[in-house]
């Protein structure tokens, strides 16, 4: 499968508790983007790689979420000190220049 | 700022009928706006995208949109509705695309009733 793919499909986590998502994105796309969805809504953006660089934060991402993306390749998005408000789907796309993203299944974290 | 609004949370339609799915946005400069489709418990898949050129652009599925400058809309269509189609719809919009981040829209449910 040459598609985005992204894990885990689901974390459950207790309050306080730091949780690591994982992206790989489709090999030839030089651009990542991660964002985040909650029910009922559609996706919001919370950042945005250049290859390794990360060229846009969303003001959504607090000092409570990073994100990485050594060489360029997969990237990771972690939450520490997780919060109830953290619960939601975690999606993340890839994309060349011609601008359509192509979406993973998502990661959904429930955080009791 | 970017905005886009997708006014009806839920389109309801016979099977076989044409459906439409309406979607306004606001954006600096030229727009490029796309459409994506949700099925349960899975990740947005592409429908089609407006760059530039034709205003009725064709997409996956036999979905089509037509671009609408002076009323900024961006309005998803298909002849002929199928049960198969039945899931959330986003329109999203972007200033640079593959540069700036698309805005999503917050989703219209459609059901196709057969």
């Amino acid at each position: 499968d040459t598609g985005v793919s992204q894990n885990p499909r689901h974390k459950i986590t207790k309050r306080g508790q730091n949780v690591t998502f994982r992206c790989d994105p489709i090999s030839e796309h030089n651009r990542l983007y991660w964002y985040r969805q909650t029910l009922g809504q559609g996706p919001e953006f919370l950042t945005y790689f250049q290859n390794e660089a990360q060229l846009e934060k969303s003001r959504l991402l607090s000092d409570r979420f990073s994100a990485e993306r050594p060489k360029g390749s997969f990237s990771t998005l972690e939450i520490q000190r997780t919060e109830q408000g953290d619960s939601a789907m975690y999606l993340c796309a890839s994309t060349t220049h011609t601008g359509e993203l192509f979406f993973g299944e998502g990661s959904r974290l429930t955080v009791l | 700022a970017q905005s886009v609004a997708q006014p009806e949370d839920q389109v309801n339609v016979a099977e076989g009928n044409p459906l439409t799915v309406k979607c306004t946005y606001s954006v600096s400069g030229n727009p490029y706006l796309f459409w994506y489709v949700q099925y349960p418990n899975r990740g947005l898949q592409f429908l089609l995208k407006y760059i530039t050129g034709d205003n009725l652009v064709k997409g996956s599925y036999g979905f089509e949109a037509e671009f609408n400058k002076s009323q900024t809309s961006f309005h998803l269509k298909k002849p002929s509705a199928l049960v198969s189609d039945s899931a959330l719809y986003f329109c999203a919009v972007s200033s640079i695309p593959g540069n700036t981040p698309l805005v999503f829209g917050k989703g219209t449910r459609l059901s196709v009733i057969a």
